[in-house]
């Protein structure tokens, strides 16, 4: 089985600095792939990024940035320079093994103030 | 198409009705999933497809919900006498391929409240 942690309920960032996400997962997969989907107040899933357990090398996306420390599980989500538009619900999720759905974890609201 | 989309967006029924939710994926991806996603909390899978046929079904809560795909494209979901624990937003994403972690697509999900 699998299972996405993620701690932090709401979080609040003033605009242009940076801001980090939690997202602790675990799972028995030696190969997996973590995801970061973003869900305004609309309502509809954005993807931001992606990473591979194999992956050597963190993933990048413009100001997105995900910091993957395999040996603690942990897959913590980095938005650079904060921009009002960046305000919404945050999601971690995980893919694995025989399962191709998504498990996701609670998520974080971050709001960003100016 | 653009990208994934979901009829209606809005349903409102009553406790014991018959409902069905369709969801049209990204043109040529062959892997369709449902979730469903109650308030505050993240979505949850129900079940996916890989062509036609259902790969995993395992995330249906009950015998009341059905999903279907026959020609491996469009979708639709039934749920059957309804109950008010089954209002939710249920969300179709879609993929290239489910056999590699590609980025899933997400519709715009469909409100379902049952009164």
């Amino acid at each position: 089985a699998q299972k996405i942690t993620q701690t932090q309920p709401g979080m609040f960032v003033q605009e242009k600095e940076a801001v980090t996400l939690d997202c602790t997962y675990d799972t028995s997969d030696p190969s997996y792939g973590l995801f970061w989907y973003k869900q305004p107040s609309s309502g509809e899933m954005i993807f931001l990024i992606y990473q591979g357990s194999y992956d050597q090398q963190n993933a990048t996306e413009g100001r997105y940035s995900l910091n993957f420390q395999k040996a603690r599980k942990s897959a913590n989500l980095v938005i650079s320079a904060s921009q009002l538009g960046d305000s919404a619900m945050y999601f971690c999720a995980m893919s694995g093994g025989s399962a191709r759905q998504l498990t996701f974890g609670s998520g974080t609201q971050l709001t960003v103030l100016p | 198409g653009a990208g994934v989309s979901q009829t209606p967006s809005n349903k409102v029924t009553e406790k014991g009705k018959y409902v069905e939710l369709r969801c049209d994926p990204i043109s040529g991806h062959t892997a369709l999933y449902w979730y469903r996603q109650s308030l505050g909390q993240g979505p949850e899978f129900l079940i996916y497809f890989q062509g036609t046929g259902a790969a995993d079904d395992s995330g249906l809560p009950n015998d009341r919900f059905f999903a279907v795909r026959p020609e491996g494209s469009v979708s639709t979901l039934k749920i059957q006498r309804t109950e008010r624990g089954d209002s939710a937003v249920y969300l179709c994403a879609s993929s290239q391929d489910s056999k590699t972690y590609n980025e899933q697509f997400f519709g715009p999900g469909t409100r379902l409240t049952v009164l």
